[in-house]
């Protein structure tokens, strides 16, 4: 079952903060967070996994809930490089596999 | 370090027809993932190969299957074509575990008449 991320989009300016939420109605072994810029391939962002364990990029921030199953990203003082879509995906308990959210698309404006 | 390959970048069928869409995953990395994107429905899991064994499946027909060869490249393909498997293929690759960093490839964009 996907994940359900919000919102769906979100316009900022040029400093501003955003967060993305991520939710599953499963138990989640991780929560992977990826941006994709229009035309290229997703690009890794950040790895939640249970336990408290995180893997990613020093600029992006991340919890993960794991008693409700929610994750969110922050992205604070954006800047233009930071437009594109991002998409969650949640590895279930036992699954061994991931389940990507629709997205959230970003625009960060001058 | 070379990154994801997939070929061809692009590809148009007509209904009916098969095709077959290769991936070359990074250098020492055996897992890999196959994905289908489309506007509607985002990124679905097709399936999973490591060490040239399917180790997992999503909720896609019999006509989409897979195989991985002992160099780790996989390939994937899809017999009678539907107009509604237009959609991106992307592949990724990671050391072992799908709970690992996913380094996707650039992705095949197929497109059915």
């Amino acid at each position: 079952q996907q994940p359900v991320q919000s919102p769906q989009a979100v316009i900022l300016r040029e400093g501003e903060d955003a967060v993305i939420n991520c939710s599953s109605s499963k138990a989640l072994y991780s929560v992977h967070w990826y941006r994709q810029k229009h035309g290229e391939a997703p690009v890794f962002l950040m790895i939640l996994l249970k336990g408290g364990e995180q893997k990613g990029h020093e600029k992006i921030s991340a919890s993960f809930n794991e008693k409700k199953q929610q994750s969110s990203l922050y992205l604070t003082a954006s800047q233009l490089s930071y437009s594109g879509t991002y998409f969650c995906g949640t590895e279930p308990a036992g699954s061994y596999q991931l389940t990507f959210g629709k997205g959230t698309k970003l625009s960060v404006i001058p | 370090k070379a990154g994801v390959t997939q070929t061809p970048r692009y590809l148009i069928k007509t209904r009916g027809q098969q095709v077959t869409l290769s991936c070359s995953p990074i250098s020492g990395h055996r897992s890999v993932s196959w994905y289908q994107q489309t506007p509607g429905q985002g990124l679905q899991f097709l399936f999973e190969y490591f060490s040239e064994t399917q180790r997992n499946k999503g909720n896609f027909p019999g006509r989409f299957s897979g195989r991985q060869f002992s160099n780790s490249r996989s390939e994937m393909n899809v017999s009678t074509l539907e107009l509604g498997d237009s959609a991106l293929y992307l592949c990724a690759s990671s050391l072992a575990q799908i709970r690992e960093t996913q380094y996707f490839g650039p992705g095949t964009r197929l497109l059915v008449l």
